[in-house]
């Protein structure tokens, strides 16, 4: 299985600022994907970075939102720019393992005030 | 259009009692279906997973039903435990493509 790690855990933003969320892989994956779960709710597919190319994302959301780096194999991050309270979720990074199952990092708990 | 359906939406079982957890698809093309264990402030945790080739498998206490022709899966958990209690979402997807999951079963056991 990949171990996943996320940074930070959690954090308590103003409203207007932006937050990076980091999103660090053991071992070189191609796709990673990120997710966000709004309180009490399933996982919504933001979008899938490939390295080497720009993000695809889906239905809802937006580049200039949610901005994605995806500088190499075992690493990407995640903007959440110019904050509103709406976006207070928790922020999830998952990739495949070799048998295409999907395995998630610990999530980022966002909550803009 | 929510790809997968799930019920119930919470669950009490007294320790010991089996939990079932239901899911309903509707893409033919999926090909393989999870089941994730959420616990409060953790990322979802692969838990046991089916392909369409079988009709149930099984892990420890956790068992996988699979009715094809009806589109449905299920997870049942045996000999429930106070420790079992989290939320549960169950997904699909084919060939390596994205996954959907479903709207999540809070699962609480009593002691």
């Amino acid at each position: 299985s990949a171990v996943i790690s996320q940074k930070p855990s959690r954090d308590i933003c103003q409203r207007g600022t932006s937050l990076t969320i980091q999103c660090q892989v053991d071992s070189q994956v191609t796709m990673m994907f990120w997710y966000r779960q709004q309180p009490g709710q399933s996982l919504t597919l933001i979008a899938t970075a490939n390295q080497g190319s720009e993000a695809t994302y889906e239905s809802g959301f937006v580049i200039d939102k949610f901005p994605i780096s995806r500088p190499n194999l075992t690493f990407s991050t995640l903007t959440v720019s110019n904050m509103s309270p709406e976006d207070s979720s928790i922020y999830l990074c998952s990739v495949f393992g070799i048998y295409t199952e999907a395995f998630f990092g610990q999530g980022t708990r966002l909550t803009v005030v | 259009q929510q790809q997968v359906k799930q019920s119930p939406q919470s669950l009490i079982v007294q320790k010991g009692g089996i939990s079932i957890i239901n899911c309903a698809y509707e893409n033919t093309a999926f090909d393989y279906f999870p089941w994730y264990q959420q616990f409060p402030g953790k990322g979802p945790a692969l838990l046991i997973a089916i392909r369409p080739d079988v009709s149930e498998k099984k892990e420890g206490r956790f068992t996988i039903s699979f009715n094809k022709s009806a589109k449905q899966f299920s997870l049942h958990i045996m000999d429930s435990q106070p420790g079992d209690s989290a939320t549960y979402f169950c997904a699909a997807s084919w060939d390596g493509n994205q996954f959907y999951f479903g709207t999540g079963t809070s699962l609480t056991v009593i002691p």
